[in-house]
């Protein structure tokens, strides 16, 4: 099982670029999210999805886009890079519904992305 | 809004020693409490949770107390060994979403 990959790892960008960070996983996992992490302030929320087709904003949403058109798949997408998005940003998937909320959150390897 | 606190940021103990780390949440609604623990070079890796009907759980030389009233959990490490050093992050989830908010983290440094 590859559980949840993210890409690129590494990726530097000019200060007004645009990309896409990509995640995917293959657990059928209804709950998705992103996350970043920065010194000192741990892993904070961006964006999350309780399934396709919804997607909702976490506690530092703004400068990023998402969607989930898919169950597998939840990209990233930073409309204008900015320094100050300069982070480690991770990708994680976890199983939801009924019973079974809150469980076990699988996290990617992540991708380390610097803004210049 | 909803908030987790852990400490201490930096912890450093002998080989054999016990380690201890604290969070505490902000949102009393909250039911269920994860640690995670993350190497270098890597996503976050779940150790341990524990859910708010239990107030200890234990799973070999790891164990998460929870006391609801005081809204803090805390996670022990007993015996520690040198692989046990990595960043460990507390998280905090209300019932009825999978949204975790977690803690700063925690270095934990085992020095042989």
């Amino acid at each position: 099982n590859a559980g949840v990959t993210q890409t690129p790892k590494f990726q530097v960008l000019k200060t007004g670029q645009s990309m896409t960070l990509q995640c995917a996983q293959d657990m059928n996992h209804e709950y998705m999210s992103w996350y970043r992490q920065d010194p000192g302030m741990g892993l904070r929320l961006i964006h999350y999805s309780v399934g396709a087709g919804i997607t909702d904003q976490g506690e530092v949403p703004n400068g990023y886009n998402v969607s989930r058109s898919t169950t597998e798949d939840f990209p990233l997408r930073l409309l204008s890079a900015a320094p100050s998005q300069t982070s480690v940003y991770f990708c994680a998937s976890s199983y939801s519904g009924g019973a079974h909320r809150n469980t076990e959150a699988f996290f990617g390897q992540g991708t380390r992305l610097t803004v210049v | 809004g909803e908030n987790v606190e852990q400490h201490p940021s930096t912890l450093s103990v002998q080989e054999g020693d016990s380690a201890v780390i604290k969070c505490t949440y902000s949102d009393s609604a909250s039911n269920y409490f994860p640690w995670y623990k993350q190497e270098l070079g890597k996503g976050p890796q779940l150790i341990i949770d524990i859910r708010s009907n239990v107030g200890e759980k234990k799973d070999q030389r790891i164990a998460v107390t929870l006391n609801k009233t005081a809204k803090h959990f805390s996670l022990h490490i007993t015996e520690t060994q040198p692989e046990d050093s990595a960043v460990y992050f507390c998280a905090a989830s209300r019932p009825g979403t999978d949204k975790l908010i977690f803690g700063t983290g925690t270095r934990l440094q085992v020095f042989p």
